[in-house]
Parts: structure tokens; C-alpha cells; sequence
């Protein structure tokens, strides 16, 4: 059973410019959100995918978009890069179930604007 | 609104002696909460939670729905345990809403 994987490791963009973050699910896990991690803070809610429809959605400007494809990974796209877009970018996975189901994180992605 | 606070951002302690991480939440409801903890290096991952009632490395965390409360002890704190500890809440399959941390650092 593999981990939550993510694409790339870090990153620099420069302002205004766009990025694409991936994210592959753990094995048998169908449910993906996208957390954004500023520094000296928490993770925060961007939006969550399941069954490739957006099923929640943060307080995060439309700019912030995302896709689940057929084999449950996923993608986290930022247009119109801004300087405190800067933070670790963490994805995480869980099985849908009745209840509580487990998040799985994956190890983030560190985006630097510039 | 759902709110969750961690009123230290660092909390140093000697190894051996008792620590306890502070966590308060706001909710209307009845949500459950989570320790998550992310040690150097590593993924974010969950540490335990209040429902299950368990201790997890000789953590226990009780829920004091009176005061809002969920804070994270362990009676002899350990080397190892230095990491970053997030109080998290969540109600059925809605996001993780997460505090903003605190870095426990164990003193040899």
C-alpha cells in the first residue's frame, strides 16, 4: 500500500505566474483535499474532491481550482500567482465512509513566489 | 464560526517531567476532535483521537466539552516527542479545521 504522494517538492514561481501541484492518493482512498500551510500557521482548507466533483470549498479566491481524475489523484492549480501564495501546500487523502474517516498527508509541496 | 486555539507557539520542557498542550475550540455542535503531530522531517500525521480514547506513545487527550477543551498530556515527556503538535476538529466528513500549533521541544 503506497502513501500520499506530492509533486514537486518545492517549487519558485515568480508573480502572476501560474502552477500546477499534483498529489497521488493513498491506495483505496477516493476523497482528496488540499490544505494550504503559511508559515507559523496550521494547514487550511482549500477544497476537497470526491468522485472528481469539488464536495467543499474553503475560503479561497477562485483563482484556487482543482481536479480529481478517474484514478483519484488530483491536481491543485493557482492562477495570477501573488507573493503570499508562499506556503507548503499539503494534500491529503481518506476512504469516504459514514462518520469520521482518517486523513492521510502527504509530505507537501513548498511554493516560493517571487 | 468553527475555531480551534493554541495559546503557545512553543512550550520547552525537560525530559521527564509532565507536559500538557493547551487546545480550545468554538463549535455549535458536537465535533470531534484530533491531535495531529508533524515530526522533523515528516509527514503530518494523526497523533490520536478523542473518541477513541486511546494513548498513543503515553499521550492521552480528554474532550471537556464544558470548557472547550481538548488539551494533550503526557505524565514524562520524552526526547522523541519533540515535534509540531496541531489541535484539529472536525464534524462528520466536513474539513479538517486545524490550530495554528505548537512546538514542543523536550530538554535533555
Amino acid at each position: 500500500e503506497t502513501g500520499v504522494t506530492q509533486s514537486p517538492t518545492h517549487l519558485i514561481k515568480t508573480r502572476g505566474q501560474q502552477v500546477t501541484l499534483r498529489c497521488s492518493s493513498q491506495s483505496g482512498h477516493n476523497t482528496v483535499s488540499w490544505y494550504q500551510q503559511a508559515l507559523g500557521q496550521g494547514p487550511q482548507f482549500i477544497f476537497q474532491y470526491y468522485r472528481e466533483e469539488e464536495n467543499g470549498r474553503g475560503n479561497f479566491p477562485p483563482r484556487f481550482s482543482g481536479l480529481q481524475f478517474p484514478n483519484y489523484s488530483s491536481e491543485l492549480n493557482v492562477n495570477a500567482l501573488e507573493l503570499d501564495d508562499s506556503a507548503l501546500y499539503l494534500c491529503a487523502s481518506s476512504p469516504v465512509g459514514g462518520g469520521y474517516t482518517e486523513a492521510f498527508f502527504g509530505q507537501g509541496t513548498r511554493l516560493t513566489v517571487v | 464560526a468553527q475555531r480551534v486555539t493554541q495559546p503557545e507557539k512553543l512550550l520547552s520542557v525537560f525530559k521527564g517531567a509532565p507536559v500538557e498542550l493547551k487546545c480550545n475550540y468554538s463549535y455549535s455542535g458536537s465535533p470531534e476532535l484530533f491531535w495531529y503531530v508533524q515530526y522533523s522531517r515528516q509527514r503530518l500525521q494523526l497523533l490520536l483521537r478523542h473518541i477513541s480514547r486511546e494513548s498513543i506513545k503515553g499521550f492521552t487527550a480528554d474532550l471537556n466539552k464544558g470548557e472547550t477543551s481538548f488539551h494533550l498530556k503526557k505524565p514524562f515527556a520524552q526526547e522523541e516527542d519533540s515535534a509540531m503538535y496541531y489541535c484539529a476538529l472536525q464534524q462528520g466528513n466536513t474539513p479538517l479545521v486545524f490550530g495554528k500549533g505548537t512546538r514542543l521541544s523536550v530538554i535533555a
